[in-house]
């Protein structure tokens, strides 16, 4: 069995500040782990995806995120904020396993940027 | 490529009626996913296919939900009859196997669906 916690459901930051999303997750197995972004009206984007190489992952629009396995957590984070970075933000989990292709979602982070 | 495709963008319908969402995956994926997100219940996976063959369909919520893929290039997922607490909007996502690998899924842009 698998879950994903995204602590805070709402975060708001100034433009030019750190970004930080919190996400713990459950596994039996070694996982595999993404970050969505959401803007309005729209579908799911890929931010980036960690999948056993690098613990440190680059995603796209200045976004990184660290696995830690001992804390089971894999945050998100941008030194800047930006304006377009208003979005809603999903961390998914998916067993390692191979013929597994089912993501488990979190419940998302909106996140609003104050100019 | 054009991404995975859905019809249509926006469904407005009274309770009782049968709804058809639309979607076609991205050339060359083998699986399918249908997704429905609501503001209570988040986003939720409602059924997956591999090859054309469902493969769970335990997010089904209820018999009024069927899904069907006939082929490569096209699944539908039907309500009959359409409730109002079926209002949500409804994801298709596809990805492809390699290597045994977990893939990024391909989300569409979404159904959004009304239901009066």
């Amino acid at each position: 069995a698998q879950s994903v916690t995204q602590l805070g459901s709402h975060v708001s930051v100034s433009e030019g500040a750190l970004v930080l999303l919190r996400c713990n997750y459950s596994s039996s197995v070694p996982p595999y782990l993404f970050w969505y972004v959401q803007y309005p009206n729209q579908g799911l984007q890929l931010l980036l995806k960690y999948t056993s190489a690098a613990t440190l992952v680059k995603g796209i629009n200045g976004f990184e995120a660290e696995f830690k396995k001992s804390e089971t957590s894999f945050h998100l984070t941008k030194p800047s904020a930006h304006m377009s970075d208003a979005a809603e933000y999903f961390c998914a989990v998916s067993p390692s396993g191979a013929g597994s292709y089912q993501l488990t979602f979190g419940k998302g982070t909106k996140l609003s940027v104050i100019p | 490529d054009a991404g995975v495709i859905q019809s249509p963008r926006h469904e407005v319908t009274e309770m009782g009626q049968e709804v058809t969402l639309r979607c076609k995956p991205i050339s060359g994926h083998d699986y399918l996913f249908w997704y429905r997100q609501t503001m209570m219940r988040g986003l939720e996976l409602l059924i997956y296919f591999n090859n054309n063959v469902p493969i769970d369909d335990s997010g089904m919520p209820e018999d009024r939900f069927s899904a069907k893929m006939p082929n490569a290039s096209f699944s539908t997922l039907k309500i009959q009859p359409s409730e109002p607490r079926d209002s949500a909007v409804y994801f298709c996502a596809s990805t492809q196997r390699r290597g045994g690998r977990s893939n990024e899924q391909f989300f569409g842009p979404g159904t959004r669906l009304t239901v009066l």
